[in-house]
């Protein structure tokens, strides 16, 4: 029952690497998502999903890329790693429609990435 | 834009204290309201949900009541345990929003024996 699965739970970048972060969800859910979380500032959308093919951008989308090649996968880019980066990364899905399952999202455990 | 304001935290209590986290929120329509957990070194769960106006959520303990005239989702527990020690978040889905969730800035709970 794995739901969803973030890695690496851990990075550390100097300024100017670029590295992608992994997310992937069992349940067969359209909508996906990326969030970061700073301290006081609770969790602010970088990147969302509705389908495979079909991302948008979110609160926070300056630095980042995404692509949604399938329903299963949603990886994260950072093209070039700021210190303004360092965050805890989460990772969302859920599926999309009418009815109280909508706007459930399921999160994974998170991915501390610190830039140098 | 759709916004939730929290009380910050921490907040510190004793086992079997009443717990209360307030959350007012600024949303046009009719939102859905969420409270979400984090425990120490977890991603965020789902605690209660509400869709509409005057409806109850609750769960382990937890209830809020979605408070139209108030703008306002508060959660409530009459005796907290040391393992709720976590953080909790305030969240709304917008009418307009599909599944897009707007987060407060989460409030830690310290239980202490």
């Amino acid at each position: 029952n794995a739901g969803v699965t973030q890695t690496p739970k851990f990075q550390v970048l100097k300024t100017g690497q670029s590295m992608t972060l992994q997310c992937a969800q069992d349940m067969n859910h359209e909508y996906m998502s990326w969030y970061r979380q700073d301290p006081g500032m609770g969790l602010r959308l970088i990147h969302y999903s509705v389908g495979a093919g079909i991302t948008d951008q979110g609160e926070v989308p300056n630095g980042y890329n995404v692509s949604r090649s399938t329903t299963e996968d949603f990886p994260l880019r950072l093209l070039s790693a700021a210190p303004s980066q360092t965050s805890v990364y989460f990772c969302a899905s859920s599926s999309v429609g009418s009815g109280g399952a909508k706007n459930i999202q399921y999160f994974g455990a998170g991915t501390r990435l610190s830039v140098l | 834009g759709d916004s939730v304001t929290q009380m910050e935290g921490p907040v510190t209590l004793s086992e079997e204290a009443f717990l209360t986290i307030n959350c007012t929120y600024t949303a046009t329509g009719y939102p859905s309201l969420f409270w979400y957990v984090q425990y120490p070194g977890e991603g965020l769960q789902l605690l209660l949900k509400a869709t509409k106006a005057d409806d109850k959520g609750s769960n382990k303990g937890f209830e809020a009541t979605y408070r139209k005239e108030t703008t306002s989702f508060h959660l409530e527990k009459g005796s907290v345990q040391v393992s709720d020690s976590a953080v909790y978040f305030c969240a709304l889905s917008g009418q307009a929003a599909g599944n897009k969730l707007t987060f407060g800035g989460g409030t830690r709970v310290l239980v202490k024996p």
